[in-house]
């Protein structure tokens, strides 16, 4: 099974700050990764596909790049509604498979 | 808009099973994939499972084969997860997901807390 590592676990932020979240595979997968949020008592939310496209409607200081094996999210200037946890997230469309990070959980310091 | 609806809260008995439904509303299910997603208190998030509802046949983490079973019953475009088993490490909430392949999750469900208490 393909392994994600995830980093950092947490990091506390401030306003305006420039955030990036990285996200590693055990091997390559290519472009097959995602990003998601998820605020406290709710639903994660997709923010990037295909380890780059931006979903509509979200914000465009979210960024994603990377390919093959390692892969980042960047914020690029921290708004107070970001304060939430991001997950990466590999797919396998051969195998149908799914594998999450363990998360990055953003705090203001 | 695509709606995910979830069942409500359950509190089940060590070794019982459980059943937790998810409806569509404003498309069809049919031809997408359904997942369902676990999150346990304070813990990330872990894949279990999809189905895609017209053909009937569902994947399943290695971790969860035999322990879940998910089905569906397109007249009702509705997707169930059932848990069996129960230990208090099913203890979690769950989440159903829509994607339009095995790719990403575009639309939630809000979510079923399940709780495991003898």
């Amino acid at each position: 099974d393909i392994q994600m590592t995830q980093s950092p676990s947490s990091l506390s932020v401030s306003i305006g700050d420039r955030v990036t979240i990285t996200c590693q595979a055990s091997q390559d997968i290519s472009e097959s990764l995602n990003w998601y949020q998820q605020k406290p008592g709710k639903a994660p939310k997709l923010l990037i596909y295909d380890a780059s496209n931006l979903k509509t409607g979200v914000p465009s200081r979210f960024s994603g790049s990377g390919s093959g094996t390692d892969f980042t999210l960047t914020i690029s200037s921290l708004q107070p509604e970001d304060i939430a946890t991001y997950y990466c997230q590999q797919y396998d469309n051969l195998l149908s498979m799914y594998t999450f990070g363990l998360g990055t959980k953003l705090d203001i310091k | 808009q695509v709606q995910l609806v979830q069942s409500g809260a359950e509190v089940k008995k060590p070794g019982s099973s459980v059943k937790v439904s998810c409806k569509g509303s404003g498309g069809t299910l049919s031809s997408y994939v359904i997942s369902w997603v676990r999150q346990a208190p304070g813990q990330g998030l872990e894949w279990m499972g999809g189905i895609i509802p017209m053909f009937g046949t569902a994947k399943y983490a290695q971790k969860f084969q035999g322990k879940v079973t998910l089905t569906a019953v397109e007249s009702t475009n509705t997707v169930y997860m059932e848990l069996s088993r129960l230990t208090s490490e099913d203890t979690a909430v769950y989440y159903c997901a829509r994607g339009s392949g095995w790719d990403f999750f575009e639309y939630w469900g809000q979510g079923t807390l399940v709780t495991i208490s003898s």
